[in-house]
């Protein structure tokens, strides 16, 4: 049973388009996360949403938008993609906002811009 | 061997050998840190943690220690293994809303 489940894993597009990655956790945690990866491979928090609400949005292009259904569901839809876009992103979860408590990690959506 | 990890170094070592890398974080407020692993293609995952009321843990084969005088962060790994390479972030709960990352370090391991 994987707990922190996104789609795709690959993402191939032109610039321009509107995609969407999608995002489910199994762990019944109140936290969900966008990170976003650089070829550099370094970790950066985009945003975070906790029991549907957002509590984290980091200086990221309002051309990023997530949504959270549900608190098991955090959806990332990117409007406009442009080729700086292109990077891993990672969904997680925690127990609680940012604290004491580990996050796990999906395995990642490549996004490549074109 | 020991490594910093900035701008993504690589810390090769012998199979068998004992590997530490080392991490600098920011925020003297921090009170909790995790060393995390990635390895190609996946997404991170959880190796250990440390609350800042301690200042060593140990683990299976992973020992974690925390120096807060200098904000440092070292995680040692015994009797290195082919499958330990990976990158080797730390993280810590800077601002309590969402862990924030060290840049990384790659542990490539010899046979």
């Amino acid at each position: 049973d994987t707990a922190v489940s996104q789609t795709p894993k690959y993402l191939v597009t032109q610039m321009g388009n509107d995609k969407s990655i999608k995002c489910e956790q199994n762990l019944g945690h109140d936290t969900m996360y966008w990170y976003k990866q650089d070829s550099k491979k370094f970790l950066k928090i985009m945003f975070s949403y906790n029991n549907k609400e957002l509590i984290i949005n980091e200086t990221v292009p309002n051309r990023f938008s997530p949504k959270s259904p549900d608190k098991a569901h955090l959806n990332l839809h990117i409007n406009s993609l442009e080729l700086g876009d292109s990077a891993v992103y990672f969904c997680a979860s925690s127990q609680g906002p940012g604290s004491a408590s580990e996050a796990f990690f999906g395995q990642g959506t490549r996004l490549t811009v074109v | 061997g020991e490594s910093v990890g900035l701008h993504l170094p690589t810390l090769s070592v012998q199979e068998g050998d004992n590997s530490i890398i080392n991490c600098a974080y920011s925020n003297s407020a921090s009170d909790y840190f995790i060393w995390y692993k990635q390895e190609s293609g996946k997404g991170p995952q959880f190796i250990i943690d440390i609350r800042s009321n301690m200042d060593k843990r140990q683990g299976q084969r992973v020992t974690v220690l925390l120096n807060k005088t200098v904000k440092h962060l070292s995680l040692q790994i015994a009797a290195t293994q082919p499958g330990d390479s990976a990158v080797y972030f730390c993280a810590e709960n800077r601002d309590r809303r969402a862990l924030t990352f060290g840049s990384g370090t790659r542990l490539q391991v010899q046979p």
